[in-house]
């Protein structure tokens, strides 16, 4: 099945500070999302976002679906984007289901 | 709210219990997922539905788990004698979706989840 492979593992950040994170996938994809996991457990919607560039505020987030993979861009960074960030793919092959990669977790220090 | 609603949001069970979860989804969603997470992993999905028909299951969903939703609206998860492996969040999520295969799916949104604890 299709491999989704996050980077970097881990990151910690100065409040303030820019940063990116990446999302590679093995095989084409239906679409793609980008979560934020809260400290509760929930999985926020960051993006949906199959092909193209979005913009929410200071996230944004491109996914180059010929080339396999998606970035998303966090500019200046606040303690509450702590957490760990997922990518999850659609896999057509696998039926309508997401596969998520193992996820970026994120530390801010203010 | 009309988010995703699952309950109960904690459970502490002893090994050998039984433990049912129940997920109410977005209301104009038809199709409904169960994955389950683990402390430091990814979700893994477990099985989804369409409606009333469950499409998927995936070889994580042992003999002891069943998932259903019978009336295509909420859908219980239930373990059957619990062991500790089975601790986890069990995380249901819910989307518009076409098609009888699967394949055009919508937007997942996630609920809140259900953290089990087996002792």
């Amino acid at each position: 099945g299709i491999q989704v492979e996050q980077s970097p593992p881990d990151l910690i950040l100065q409040e303030g500070a820019n940063s990116t994170l990446r999302c590679n996938f093995s095989d084409s994809v239906n679409n793609l999302q980008w979560f934020h996991q809260n400290p509760w457990g929930q999985l926020i919607n960051l993006f949906y976002i199959p092909s193209g560039t979005k913009q929410n505020g200071r996230l944004s987030a491109t996914t180059v679906a010929t080339e396999r993979y998606s970035l998303l861009y966090i500019s200046s960074s606040q303690t509450t984007d702590s957490g760990v960030y997922f990518c999850a793919v659609y896999d057509a092959s696998q039926g309508g289901k997401l596969i998520f990669g193992q996820g970026t977790e994120l530390s801010v220090k203010p | 709210d009309t988010g995703v609603s699952q309950n109960p949001r904690h459970k502490i069970t002893k090994r050998g219990q039984n433990v049912t979860f129940r997920c109410d989804p977005i209301s104009e969603h038809n199709r409904l997922y169960w994955y389950r997470q683990t402390l430091g992993q990814g979700p893994e999905f477990l099985t989804y539905f369409q409606n009333e028909a469950q499409l998927e299951k995936s070889r994580l969903l042992s003999d002891r788990f069943s998932a259903e939703r019978p009336k295509g609206s909420f859908s219980t998860l239930e373990i059957q004698r619990t062991e500790q492996g089975d601790s986890a969040m069990y995380l249901c999520a819910s989307s518009r979706g076409t098609g009888i295969t699967g394949l055009n799916t919508g937007e997942l949104f996630f609920g809140e989840g259900s953290r089990l604890t087996v002792l």
